[in-house]
C-alpha cells in the first residue's frame, strides 16, 4: 500500500547536536511539508517543496534544514541553532499545487531533547 | 500567515447525542477547507471535505458558508469512538505553502 514513512519514531537528542528526521512516500507525489506540532498547538510549517531539488521556507524554518534530492524523500535536520526543538514533527504529502485535496500524513516522529 | 480559528473546547458530549463546532478563516481567497481527526499522540487523518453545497458521510455532515468564511462540522449519534480533536484546514488562497491548520477542537464523548 501507498503511505508516507517517518523514522524514527522516537528520538532523543543531546544539547548541541544536530539530528536528521526521515520522510519517505511512494504515493508518486510532488509536494512535501514538514510541520512542527508543540501540545495544546496546532501544527506549524517548518519547510515545503512542491518538485525536487527545489525547498521552501516555512513560517518557522530558523534552525531546521531539508533537502530534496529524490522525489520520494524529504529529510528534516534539526540543528543546535534550533533552542526549543522538543517536539511532534509530522511529514506530508500532495499531489496538487497548491493542494486541493488534502495531504497524507506520516506517523510521527517525537523528537525530545535530553 | 493568514488565520483558522477554532474553539479549542473540551467539548463533553454524552454518548448518542449530536454535537456541532465550527471555525472561521480570515483568507476569503480560500478554496479548499477540510475537518481531519487526530486523535492523541498520532497523525491527523482526513476526515472529510467539505464542498460548498455541503456534503454528509454517514452521520457526519459538513457546511462551508463562504458569506461569513465559516465551516462547520456536526455529528450525529455520537460514539464513543469519536472523542478526538477535530483540526479545520483551509487552503491558503493559491499559495504554495500548502494548507493552514486551526489548532483544533477537543472532543470527549461520555458513556
Amino acid at each position: 500500500d501507498g503511505g508516507i514513512t517517518q523514522s524514527p519514531k522516537y528520538l532523543f537528542r543531546k544539547e548541541g547536536q544536530n539530528v536528521t528526521l526521515s520522510c519517505e512516500q511512494n504515493l508518486n507525489h510532488d509536494a512535501m511539508y514538514w510541520y512542527r506540532q508543540d501540545p495544546g498547538q496546532g501544527l506549524r510549517l517548518i519547510y515545503y517543496s512542491q518538485i525536487v531539488n527545489d525547498f521552501q521556507k516555512g513560517d518557522i524554518a530558523e534552525g531546521y534544514s531539508v533537502s530534496r534530492e529524490k522525489k520520494e524523500s524529504f529529510p528534516l535536520t534539526v540543528t543546535s541553532a534550533q533552542k526549543n526543538p522538543t517536539a511532534f514533527y509530522l511529514c506530508a504529502s500532495s499531489s496538487d499545487r497548491p493542494p486541493g485535496y488534502g495531504y497524507t500524513f506520516g506517523s510521527g516522529t517525537r523528537l525530545t531533547v535530553v | 500567515r493568514k488565520e483558522v480559528e477554532q474553539d479549542p473546547g473540551p467539548f463533553n458530549v454524552p454518548e448518542g447525542a449530536t454535537v456541532a463546532f465550527n471555525c472561521t478563516y480570515s483568507n476569503s481567497a480560500s478554496q479548499s477547507f477540510f475537518w481531519y481527526r487526530q486523535d492523541c499522540r498520532k497523525e491527523p487523518k482526513l476526515l472529510m471535505s467539505v464542498y460548498s453545497s455541503g456534503n454528509e458521510d454517514g452521520r457526519f455532515t459538513a457546511q462551508l458558508n463562504r458569506a461569513s468564511q465559516y465551516i462547520s462540522l456536526l455529528i450525529r449519534d455520537s460514539k464513543l469512538s469519536d472523542s478526538a480533536t477535530y483540526l479545520c484546514v483551509v487552503n491558503s488562497g493559491g499559495g504554495a505553502d500548502g494548507l493552514t491548520f486551526g489548532k483544533g477542537t477537543h472532543l470527549i464523548i461520555q458513556p
